[in-house]
């Protein structure tokens, strides 16, 4: 079956600072990640997705890239704020709609100001 | 709408007790999903359903039974509860075919003594 390994487990960065989280998945059908951010207390909620037909994809100051042939991707939030600390999960998934995610373990992003 | 509701919040079970945790969405999607979160592990998948009647099992599935009765509903049964299986407990649900992730409920935190 799938697995997904993330790194770092723990991230600290500076306000205005960029955030790398990378990730790798095992399963070469997979075609489906999204990420999630996970803050104290609620359930996650989904930030960006790329599918396998994209390389990268942007939204306003997070941006995800996939490479298929060395099966990574990547999160990266630039110009972090302090709300941006949370728990960020990367996840992959052989449906396109994203069932049965196969979540990774974690990165806890700290941003000090 | 209030999308995906879990019940209880909070759960205190003894060794060899019973119980099910709701899960129900409003917003008619067909696939539904149970996760765990344990410290360090991430979340990880328990069973899953792509719509009624029809249920499969996830990465760790032992100890658990789902049935998928209605569109709206996916309980999680446990029937003789077990130390190991003190964790937080998330539902989730999607749309066949959506472009966007799963939504998550805000979870159930049971503690097995």
């Amino acid at each position: 079956g799938e697995n997904v390994e993330q790194h770092p487990s723990t991230l600290s960065v500076q306000e205005g600072d960029s955030a790398v989280i990378k990730c790798t998945y095992s399963d070469s059908a997979s075609n489906y990640f999204p990420w999630y951010k996970q803050e104290l207390g609620k359930g996650p909620q989904l930030i960006i997705d790329i599918r396998s037909n994209v390389g990268e994809k942007k939204d306003q100051r997070i941006a995800v890239t996939l490479n298929k042939t060395a099966k990574h991707f990547s999160l990266h939030i630039t110009e972090t704020q302090p709300e941006d600390s949370a728990v960020y999960f990367c996840a992959a998934s052989r449906d396109q709609a994203g069932t049965a995610l196969i979540f990774g373990k974690g990165t806890t992003l700290s941003v000090s100001s | 709408n209030a999308g995906v509701t879990q019940t209880p919040k909070f759960q205190v079970l003894k060794t060899g007790q019973s119980m099910t945790l709701q899960c129900a969405q409003d917003m008619n999607h067909e696939y539904m999903s149970w996760y765990r979160q344990d410290p360090g592990m991430g979340l990880r998948l328990i069973h899953y359903s792509v719509g009624a009647g029809i249920t499969d099992q996830g990465e760790v599935p032992n100890g658990y039974n789902v049935s998928r009765s209605t569109t709206e509903d996916f309980p999680l049964r446990l029937l003789s509860a077990a130390p190991s299986q003190t964790s937080v407990y998330f539902c989730a649900s999607n749309h066949r075919g959506a472009n966007y992730g799963y939504t998550f409920g805000s979870g159930t935190r049971l503690t097995v003594v």
